[in-house]
């Protein structure tokens, strides 16, 4: 089966420029999660959604960051306008909906290495 | 806050050496807690989950320990291989469900 497919694996940009990472999920499961990872702060949640629908963007860190998900097969991070601290390395993750959400292991896409210049 | 530290930071062992990696967490209440390992440019993979309930989860050479009350956890890796070389993360789950709290990581580098 595939795994979780996130695109583009890297990406370079230049500030305030619109960024979008992508990301399709394994088939069949219910949730799905954004993370950010940094050497400083580690892996940290952005938002996570349930049946395509947003239930937690707690940790989304600014408004220049937003998250979709239109259907069960394809969700979108976006930042705009770009800054250098936004360099990290972005996960995407799913899992099963049988029980709580985090009850479940979650499989990982590759991530998305963005740098920001 | 739930924070998760997990030392050492780094570790380097000759191959059939067998090590523990530790992980500690400031709020004993939780939900389960989970070890993954991240490969260099790859995603976390889930290696072990254990219940709050629980005091020990084993998987072919690994085998993680839960103490609860002392907000620790340790995973056991016995004769080390090349191939295990990777950062192993844990993450506490806390009591309502609702946060999936992650330690910065231990990166293990076996030599042959």
């Amino acid at each position: 089966d595939a795994g979780v497919i996130q695109s583009p694996r890297h990406e370079v940009t230049e500030m305030g420029q619109e960024v979008t990472l992508r990301c399709k999920p394994i088939s069949g499961h219910d949730y799905l999660f954004w993370y950010r990872q940094t050497m400083m702060r580690g892996l940290e949640l952005l938002i996570y959604f349930n049946n395509n629908v947003p239930i937690d963007d707690s940790g989304m860190p600014e408004d220049r960051f937003s998250a979709k998900m239109p259907n069960a097969s394809f969700s979108t991070l976006k930042i705009q306008p770009s800054e250098p601290r936004d360099s990290a390395v972005y996960f995407c993750a799913s899992s099963p909906g049988t029980g709580n959400r985090f009850r479940q292991p979650q499989h990982f896409g590759d991530g998305t290495r963005l740098s920001i210049l | 806050k739930q924070e998760v530290t997990q030392i050492p930071a780094a570790l380097s062992v000759p191959e059939g050496e067998n090590l523990v990696l530790n992980c500690s967490f400031t709020d004993s209440a939780i939900y389960n807690l989970q070890w993954f390992r991240q490969d260099p440019g790859k995603g976390l993979t889930s290696l072990l989950l254990i219940q709050s309930s629980q005091r020990e989860q084993t998987s072919g050479r690994l085998n993680a320990s839960l103490d609860k009350s002392s907000g620790r956890s340790t995973l056991y890796i016995a004769a080390s291989q090349p191939g295990d070389s990777a950062t192993y993360l844990c993450a506490v789950l806390n009591q309502a469900g609702t946060a999936l709290i992650f330690g910065k990581g231990t990166t293990l580098s076996v030599s042959s």
